[in-house]
């Protein structure tokens, strides 16, 4: 059963535009959110994070925003940028005390921007 | 500079042998992790440790072992109890000193058992 859904497996946006990459969760216990960029046969880079006591993160043109009461996360790109072509990853896990030490990770968007 | 080295890169084995994949990190990391990715699956946790001389099965763990005899390094065994081996294999770290589990990958391995 996945915890950590991302529910579209691509995305493709004109280059200036606005991409939004979307995720849910259904682990209520989940209090800290993470956004990871893959390009092909590389390693996933993290690319920001979210803990439960925001709503809202923003890095430079990454944006995440989290609704807790939906368990629903979103990835803000603005403007999309070519090199932004990638695979990501949403990722979700519990604060570590007296826990197991785990990430769970989605299946994955990948987003194609478009010249 | 800092950061977690995978070896190789590439790596081919003939079906049958086992086979192992080198995870090093220079990052005083206490915890490490091992995942497979493959097509449309995402990742999967197969080991994790959070300290030396202790580790955990993951989501996955048939068919692959681990060691962790140095803070800095957690190689991964792919046995011949595999079934289906070939796949782009992520190793990653984090510290354990904070509290949010943050981790940071290594370049990965693809082995192909042909």
């Amino acid at each position: 059963d996945q915890q950590v859904k991302q529910n579209s497996p691509s995305l493709s946006v004109q280059e200036g535009r606005i991409s939004i990459l979307n995720c849910d969760y259904t682990n209520s216990m989940f209090d800290y959110f993470l956004w990871y960029k893959k390009y092909p046969a590389e390693g996933p880079t993290f690319l920001i994070s979210i803990s439960s006591i925001k709503d809202k993160n923003e890095d430079g043109r990454f944006t995440v925003f989290l609704n807790k009461s939906a368990k629903h996360l979103s990835l803000h790109i603005v403007p999309s940028q070519p090199g932004d072509s990638a695979v990501y990853f949403c990722a979700a896990s519990e604060s570590r005390v007296g826990r197991d030490d785990k990430i769970i990770f989605g299946k994955g968007t990948r987003l194609h921007i478009l010249p | 500079d800092g950061g977690i080295t995978q070896s190789p890169k590439y790596l081919f084995r003939k079906e049958g042998q086992n086979v192992t994949l080198s995870c090093e990190q220079n990052l005083n990391h206490d915890a490490m992790y091992w995942y497979r990715q493959d097509p449309g699956q995402g990742l999967r946790l197969i080991y994790y440790s959070q300290i030396v001389n202790d580790f955990q099965k993951g989501d996955i763990a048939e068919g692959y072992s681990v060691s962790r005899e140095k803070k800095e390094s957690f190689p991964l065994t792919v046995t011949s109890a595999q079934k289906n081996p070939t796949a782009f294999y992520l190793c990653a770290s984090s510290p354990t000193s904070v509290s949010y589990n943050e981790q940071f990958f290594g370049p990965g391995t693809r082995l192909t058992v042909l």
